[in-house]
């Protein structure tokens, strides 16, 4: 049973729109949730991660939103561009755990079209 | 840059035989980890060293087994392969006490 909850599966955005993934989690433990960023061929690649004591976190054209309380996190592509074409990931790790073991949601296939 | 390289982009193999897939960090990270990447089921945990001989099962061990007999090399042994194993496999490497990893390019494995 997956412990992080990611949607949709795939979104399609015209280039210049903000494409939104959506994930979810249970367990309170948690207190770390990265994004990763896969372009075909590749493998994962940390993009930007955020931990509980902060509601948003942006980079760039990423911002990760954070609600504690409904225990659900978001990544939002602002301005997408077809570069950003590629297959995305949320994941979590818990306080505690000596070693670091990630979570992934199940991927969300975003395409940016020209 | 930390680079992680798996030894093969593809493999075919047939059911029943013993398949060794290896991972080499070069980065001197004392955590590495095999994942299975499969559609709509995201990364899935096989197994974890946290350093040089040791190991840990992930979320989905059954049909795997791995070996670490030296920090930069984690490999991944499917002891009689499966049409089920059939997948994409990702070694990741980090160090102790961090929590982003680097993840290799895969191993797209085909069992017949």
């Amino acid at each position: 049973q997956q412990q992080v909850k990611q949607s949709p599966q795939s979104l399609i955005v015209q280039k210049g729109g903000i494409s939104i993934i959506n994930c979810a989690y249970e367990n309170t433990a948690f207190d770390y949730f990265p994004w990763y960023q896969q372009f075909p061929g590749k493998g994962p690649a940390l993009l930007i991660a955020i931990r509980p004591d902060v509601s948003e976190k942006k980079e760039g054209r990423f911002t990760i939103s954070f609600n504690k309380s409904a225990k659900q996190f978001s990544l939002h592509i602002m301005d997408s561009q077809p570069g950003d074409s590629a297959t995305y990931f949320c994941a979590a790790s818990m306080i505690g755990d000596s070693w670091g073991k990630l979570q992934f949601g199940a991927g969300t296939q975003v395409v940016v079209t020209p | 840059d930390v680079k992680v390289t798996q030894s093969s982009r593809y493999l075919v193999k047939r059911t029943g035989e013993k398949v060794f897939l290896e991972c080499v960090q070069d980065m001197d990270h004392e955590n590495m980890f095999w994942y299975r990447q499969d559609p709509g089921l995201g990364l899935r945990l096989i197994y974890f060293s946290y350093d040089v001989k040791m190991k840990e099962k992930g979320d989905i061990p059954e049909g795997y087994s791995v070996s670490r007999e030296k920090k930069e090399r984690f490999s991944l042994i499917l002891e009689s392969a499966s049409t089920n194993q059939t997948s994409m496999y990702l070694c990741a490497s980090k160090l102790q006490g961090e929590r982003g990893y680097t993840f290799g390019s895969g191993t797209r494995l085909t069992v017949v």
